[in-house]
């Protein structure tokens, strides 16, 4: 099964500043999707921005955006002038196999300091 | 537009006996994927269906099962419940299986006693 490592369990950032959160995987699939959600403390899983193996540019969606390393296997998330409520759990989730079934991460929780 | 809608949202059940979690997609989204969430597992993939077929299944013992039915809506079934079967679970629905956006619900938590 492919691993996901997300190497910061915890992070704080000042409200109003960036913050990058880190996202390796290990995937042999040449074509794959890469999603990021954001889980806040009610459960629900929030789709924040997806990028496609192929796709040439970094993806980028309102205030997040990705740092998209295809030979490194890497893709952190980038979220800028962070807020209050951007506190919350968020994992990476690249896709596996021809299936292309998502496989999380163990998800980093990051609080916004006021 | 509605999002996905998953039901209960909390169930408390005992060990030994049966649930059906329900999860209705996005209006149009005809692919639902069933999620476990466990602090000590993480986020673990349970199955997918599309068109009412299974697409494919993660690695849980047959008690856990599935459907969708003909609106695309699907239902998940643990038998003869145990205690590590708490857990939230959660579905997501996307237009087709491979799409590059999936949508969650807000997740069934279940605790078994």
């Amino acid at each position: 099964a492919q691993k996901i490592t997300q190497t910061q369990p915890g992070m704080f950032v000042q409200e109003k500043e960036a913050v990058t959160l880190d996202c390796t995987y290990d995937t042999s699939d040449q074509s794959y999707g890469l999603f990021w959600y954001k889980q806040p403390s009610s459960g629900e899983m929030i789709f924040l921005i997806y990028q496609g193996s192929y796709d040439e540019q970094n993806a980028t969606e309102g205030r997040y955006s990705l740092n998209f390393q295809k030979a490194r296997k890497s893709a952190n998330l980038v979220i800028s002038a962070s807020q209050l409520g951007d506190s919350a759990m968020y994992f990476c989730a690249p896709t596996s196999g021809s299936a292309r079934q998502l496989t999380f991460g163990s998800g980093t929780q990051l609080t916004v300091l006021p | 537009k509605a999002g996905v809608t998953q039901t209960p949202r909390y169930l408390i059940k005992t060990r030994g006996q049966q649930v059906t979690l329900s999860c209705s997609p996005i209006s149009g989204h005809r692919s639902v994927s069933w999620y476990q969430q466990t602090p000590g597992q993480g986020l673990q993939f349970l199955f997918e269906y599309f068109s009412e077929t299974q697409r494919n299944k993660g690695n849980f013992p047959g008690r856990f099962s599935g459907r969708q039915f003909s609106n695309s809506r699907s239902e998940m079934n643990v038998s003869t419940l145990e205690l590590g079967d708490s857990a939230l679970y959660l579905c997501a629905s996307s237009l087709v299986p491979s799409n590059t956006e999936a949508f969650f619900g807000q997740g069934t938590r279940l605790t078994v006693v």
